[in-house]
Formats: C-alpha cells, structure tokens, sequence
C-alpha cells in the first residue's frame, strides 16, 4: 500500500513568488495535514483538511493556504514568499479526525 | 512555557543500554500521545502512540503515560546504532483551537554508540 506522497521533492523559489505544494493521502484517509519544519524551529501545525473543509488552521499568515479536491489530495499554496518561508513542508494524513498522523517525505522549499 | 517540552539532548547511550526520552505537555485536555522518529533529513516515522495512563510496550520500546503528572516517556530497551535519530514527541489535544493538529516538542536527538 502506498504511503502519503508528496511532490515536488525540492522547490526553489524567489522572493516574491509563489509555491504550490502537492499531496496524496493513504488510499482511505479522509485528512490531511500540513506542517512546517523550518530549522531550529520544529515542527509547526499549519493546515487540516477533512473531507473537503479546512477544519483548523495554525498560527501562519493568510498567504499560506490551500485546499483538498474530492479525491483527498491537496494542496498548499504559499504567495508572496519570505526568505523565512525556507522549509521543509510535511503532509501527513489519517483516516478520520483525529487519528493516527501518516507523514510523507516532504517537500524542501527554498526561497532565494 | 511551551505547549510541549522534551528533555535537553543531545542523549549518548552505549549499544545495548536503554535510552530513556521525557516528556512533558501542558494542555490537560490532550487525549492521544505521540513518539515519532525522525532520521536526518527524512519524514517523521511512527513510532508508538499512547491513550491510556500506564505502559504500552511494542518490542524494544515502551511507552509510558501519567495524565495526572502530564508526562510521557519512551524506554528503548538493548538499544542500537540503527536507533540513532532525533526522536519527537506530540500531543493531540480534544477540542477548541487544538482540535486535530499535533503539536510536537522540540525533539530530542538519541546517539547510540558502538
């Protein structure tokens, strides 16, 4: 069975840009998580997705957004880029609200 | 004070010791606990989940949960080279502003030498 996958696996972009970032759930999952994982800072909540509807959302700005198609995948979107922006972004999904967290591999963006 | 603390690593074990990881969390309304293992580099990785006070053992590892004490470890038993990585503990609270989201600690980095 296939695990949560996540594309691109490396992203660079510039200041100002934006960035669009993919992920497919476990076949089955319903949620999807997004995290930030900037260095020396943790790992950071950033979006839940369940069944189409942002359920909650962490203590980012308004650029970073994003949404989940009828299928379960989703995506993040990140405008207007910081240097601070750089990154690894995780995807994890779980069955139902709340369950057990999956991650993928994550996309590494970087922001020249 | 942060929402969830690991203790200060790094944390140096010899192979075959049992490399003990702490952890604390300050919202009494989380329910599920979370270790995950985190390679250089790499994606976040399961480990064990706790629900209940007590122990919870799955081979080498043991989990450890005390509600009242807000408190959750993780025993690794004849510890390993291969069990070397940063180990992140995670928190996932019921309800309000916290419903659905991990919030992890600081991750703790385990070195398990030969």
């Amino acid at each position: 069975e296939a695990g949560v996958t996540q594309s691109p696996t490396h992203l660079i972009k510039t200041r100002g840009q934006q960035a669009t970032l993919r992920c497919s759930p476990i076949s089955g999952h319903t949620s999807v998580y997004w995290y930030q994982q900037a260095l020396g800072l943790g790992l950071q909540f950033l979006l839940w997705y369940d069944e189409g509807e942002e359920r909650n959302r962490g203590n980012f700005p308004p650029r970073f957004s994003g949404r989940q198609f009828p299928n379960y995948s989703s995506e993040l979107n990140v405008n207007a880029l910081e240097l601070e922006d750089s990154a690894l972004y995780l995807c994890a999904s779980s069955p139902s609200s709340g369950g057990i967290q999956y991650f993928g591999a994550g996309t590494r963006l970087s922001v020249l | 004070q942060k929402e969830v603390e690991q203790n200060s690593g790094p944390l140096s074990v010899p192979e075959g010791a049992i490399a003990s990881l702490n952890c604390t969390y300050s919202d009494r309304g989380s329910q599920s606990f979370f270790w995950y293992r985190q390679y250089s580099g790499k994606s976040p990785e399961l480990i064990m989940s706790i629900y209940s006070n007590g122990d919870k053992e799955d081979g080498r590892f043991t989990a450890q949960l005390n509600k009242a004490s807000q408190y959750v470890s993780l025993l690794i038993r004849d510890s390993q080279p291969s069990d070397s990585a940063t180990y992140l503990c995670a928190v996932n609270s019921a309800g309000g502003t916290s419903y659905g989201k991990l919030t992890f600690g600081q991750g703790t980095i385990l070195t398990v030498h030969p």
